[in-house]
Formats: C-alpha cells, sequence, structure tokens
C-alpha cells in the first residue's frame, strides 16, 4: 500500500520568502510519479509539479521546485519568492505507475503574509 | 477552452436519500475520475472511467456507483445517504488513463 505523509498542517511566510513544505511517502514500487496540487478555498485542485521516480533530474515550474530525494523517499515543494496569492492548502500525492488511482497527503495550509 | 465542470456546486440531502452528481471533463479527455474530500483531509480515490469504461474502484461501499457516457461525461451516484458521506466531491479528467489529473470546482455535499 501507498501512504503519503504531510507532518506539516500549517505553515506560515513572509511575502517575497521561500518557502519548503515537506512530503515523505512509502511505496514498495520501483515505478511511481509524484504530484504536488494546490487548493484554493474556491475547493479546485490546481496541479503545480510532477516527478518521476526514474527521473534524475529535479522537477522545476516556474516558482515552482520540488526537491526529490529518492533514497529518503521524501518528495518536498519549494516555493520561491512567495505571493498573497499562494495562500492555500497544499497537497503531495503520488500514483504507481500504470494504476489510475492518485494517493493524497493530508495537507499544509500555507499563509502568505505581507 | 472550459476546464472540468461540476453540477451542481453545492447541494443538501437528508440521511437515507439518494444523490447523482454531474462531471464533463475537458474537450478531448477520455478519462474521469471521482475523488470524495471529507473536511480537514486529502482527496480519496472513489472510481476512474475510461472510454465508458470502469478502470479502477477505491475503497468504498456499492452504495457509490458511477458510469461515463458516449461523450465522455460521469455521473457519480450515492444511495442511501449518511451523515458521513458530507463531504467536496471532486471529478478529474485526463487525457489517456495515467496522465495528469485535472480537477473540477467539486461539488459540496451536505447530509443533514
Amino acid at each position: 500500500a501507498q501512504k503519503i505523509t504531510q507532518t506539516q498542517p500549517g505553515m506560515f511566510v513572509q511575502e517575497k520568502e521561500a518557502v519548503t513544505l515537506d512530503c515523505t511517502y512509502d511505496t514498495s514500487d520501483q515505478s511511481y510519479g509524484l504530484f504536488w496540487y494546490k487548493q484554493p478555498s474556491s475547493g479546485e485542485m490546481i496541479f503545480l509539479i510532477y516527478q518521476g521516480s526514474y527521473d534524475e533530474q529535479n522537477a522545476t515550474e516556474g516558482r515552482y521546485s520540488l526537491n526529490f530525494q529518492k533514497a529518503r523517499k521524501s518528495a518536498n515543494l519549494v516555493i520561491s519568492a512567495s505571493q498573497l496569492g499562494d495562500s492555500a492548502m497544499y497537497f503531495c500525492a503520488m500514483r504507481r505507475t500504470g494504476r489510475r488511482a492518485l494517493t493524497f497527503g493530508s495537507g499544509t495550509r500555507l499563509q502568505v503574509q505581507p | 477552452d472550459a476546464g472540468v465542470t461540476q453540477s451542481p456546486t453545492h447541494l443538501i440531502k437528508t440521511r437515507g436519500q439518494q444523490v447523482t452528481l454531474r462531471c464533463s471533463p475537458i474537450s478531448g479527455h477520455k478519462s474521469v475520475s471521482w475523488y470524495q474530500q471529507v473536511l480537514g483531509q486529502g482527496p480519496q480515490f472513489i472510481f476512474q472511467y475510461y472510454e465508458k469504461e470502469e478502470r479502477g474502484r477505491g475503497n468504498f461501499p456499492d452504495r457509490f456507483s458511477a458510469r461515463q457516457f458516449p461523450n465522455y461525461s460521469s455521473e457519480l451516484n450515492v444511495n442511501a445517504l449518511l451523515l458521513g458521506d458530507s463531504a467536496l466531491y471532486l471529478c478529474a479528467s485526463t487525457l489517456t488513463v495515467a496522465g495528469e489529473e485535472h480537477f473540477g470546482d467539486g461539488t459540496r455535499l451536505s447530509i443533514l
């Protein structure tokens, strides 16, 4: 079975600073994908970034980067230059290659302060 | 282009009733998945449909059922509603079976 653990229920960051949201995962599979989603209060899940288990480079998408440490089974999200609009819930998720379902963590609520 | 659309946005039902939630995927997307998100938790996978066939099912009772239509839209049905079914129900579509999921805004279901 797969499990995603997000140990930070809430985080505060000052505007324009960088912040790291932690994610660890547990799986016996060798091939899998890791995802980060943002969920504003409106409810929509917004895809941010993806990392495949065999990708050698850490994924980056604009201000988002994923710090992937396979041996430690961690996939932390780094947001650079935080903006007020980054305030939201952030979910880490994984999916076994070839399978259908995403397994989500419990989320981290990020609040960006001016 | 329109994203994933779900209807209704909010719904209030009483215990024992039945409910139908609807989802229209992004144009061209043939796979639809349903997730349940209870307040304070991450979403949990309920179903995935691809080309009108069920391709995956999560750990939910038989009271939950779904189907996908020829135009790739989907309905989620829940019978004999329980208080614990109160949640945000999210629909996601993907271009292929294992592609990146694009989520709708969800239907917020409240059971009284």
